[in-house]
């Protein structure tokens, strides 16, 4: 079965740093673009950036571009998002997506989602 | 940035119903950019539609898209008790993609 499994439920204070996690698995994990969208509670979605395991080529929003890094680990399957600096307008649900093709263009639709990992930044 | 703008905000139908929700994008989106997902409660969205038109696998035909530059609709003939939830368009050309911000169906 293809499917991605993020990292679980993370409660930060602002200012502190956080890197969280996506496991692909029953699929070619390098030939695959994988994103990250944030949405907020009662919002839509909001694309982060987009990124190739298999060399990490790496394509960022301008409105996440120095706030959070996008990272991938070839060698076990794991895509990551990262803050050096959180903020309480971070907090939100973080999903992983896989892109629908093994292409090479980096532009298509979001085909395989993870569960979501929720992101709670508080004082 | 193109901005996608869904409406109506939210659809009241009963099952049986049709429904035609629209997505209008701030300036040109090529077709094959295009897709349509399904959200609800507590999980992540679901493909529905990519290149404004190609159902994604497992998607019943009751789900159709049509559209091109900049004025994209999602039909769904005859409503299931399943099918109410939340929709939302997305463009995956230019970066940054962009999302609309959603068109809720729900039960009349």
């Amino acid at each position: 079965e293809v499917q991605l499994v993020q990292s679980g439920v993370e409660v930060k204070k602002p200012g502190e740093s956080l890197k969280i996690s996506c496991k692909g698995s029953g699929y070619s994990f390098t030939s695959y673009w994988i994103g990250w969208v944030r949405q907020r509670p009662g919002k839509g979605p909001e694309w982060m950036g987009i990124i190739y395991p298999d060399d990490s080529d790496t394509r960022y929003s301008p409105s996440f571009q120095g706030h959070v890094t996008i990272t991938a680990d070839k060698s076990i399957d794991t895509a990551y998002l990262q803050w050096s600096s959180l903020k309480a307008s971070d907090t939100a649900m973080y999903y992983c997506a896989r892109q629908l093709r093994a292409v090479a263009t980096a532009h298509d639709a979001f085909h395989i989602w993870g569960q979501g990992t929720m992101v709670t930044v508080t004082s | 940035e193109i901005v996608l703008t869904q409406s109506p905000g939210t659809l009241s139908l009963s099952p049986g119903e049709t429904a035609a929700l629209s997505c209008r994008a701030s300036q040109y989106v090529s077709s094959s950019f295009l897709a349509w997902y399904q959200q609800k409660p507590g999980q992540a969205p679901r493909l529905l539609i990519y290149g404004a038109s190609t159902r994604a696998t497992g998607i019943p035909d009751r789900f159709s898209g049509s559209g091109s530059g900049t004025d994209f609709t999602l039909t769904i003939s005859g409503l299931e008790p399943e099918d109410f939830a939340l929709y939302f368009c997305h463009q995956y050309g230019p970066t940054p993609r962009t999302f609309g911000q959603g068109t809720k169906v729900e039960i009349k």
